[in-house]
């Protein structure tokens, strides 16, 4: 089966601007995690959204959010882009409910580059 | 989520056992250990989880030890490709709280011809 699907696969945006990348869960996943890698600050959860809802976040500003729909993508969103945002942006798909074993599967990443 | 430790680097060489250990000296009775791996610019994997028993797929082992304070993830003949950076991970079980992963620095682990 066709694994996690995140696009753009790189991207340069300007300060100050906005930016939206997307994540295509793998089939009949629910759960769709995000998570922001920098090389100083490593592999950083930002949030996770489950049936349309996030059920969890990390310690991110509010310039990050994001939604998830009913066919279970999602969408991230990073308004007024900073130099700091450049970062590899991964979205991770996993079952997400009643299995104490659930692993993530994670997509190749969207490469962010804000000048 | 239950903290880890492990080294910065590690090498093997090519068809060797690849031995990476982790620390988990506070990791609660619920907590499972789990390990993925990243590849240079790809997205993390899983390899591998348990909660006390030894644990065996087609990747990997992982042998807990008793206590259950530390691990150690086995490649039993490593090879170029799998050169990578290993993150050990402890987290509870899955609830509705959510599917957090929380990755330290991980070991990157060199495999040598």
């Amino acid at each position: 089966k066709a694994g996690v699907t995140q696009t753009p696969r790189y991207l340069i945006k300007t300060r100050g601007q906005q930016v939206t990348l997307s994540c295509s869960p793998i089939s009949g996943h629910r759960s769709v995690s995000w998570y922001q890698q920098t090389p100083g600050q490593g592999l950083q959860f930002l949030f996770e959204y489950f049936s349309e809802t996030q059920r969890n976040k990390g310690n991110f500003p509010g310039r990050f959010s994001g939604r998830q729909f009913s066919n279970s993508r999602s969408e991230m969103n990073v308004s007024t882009l900073e130099l700091g945002d450049s970062a590899l942006y991964l979205c991770a798909s996993s079952l997400g409910q009643g299995f104490v074993n659930t692993e993530a599967f994670f997509g190749q990443g969207t490469r962010l580059t804000v000048v | 989520d239950a903290k880890t430790t492990q080294p910065p680097s590690m090498d093997c060489a090519e068809g060797r056992a690849a031995n990476l250990p982790c620390n988990h000296s506070t990791i609660s009775g619920n907590e499972y250990v789990y390990w993925y791996r990243q590849i240079h610019s790809q997205g993390p994997q899983y390899i591998i989880h348990g909660l006390k028993n030894n644990e065996t797929n087609e990747m990997a082992s992982l042998i807990i030890t008793e206590d259950r304070k530390s691990s150690t993830l086995i490649l039993p003949h490593a090879t170029l490709r799998d050169t990578a950076v290993y993150y050990c991970i402890v987290r509870a079980p899955l609830n509705n709280a959510g599917n957090m992963l929380t990755f330290g620095g991980g070991t990157r682990l060199m495999v040598k011809p």
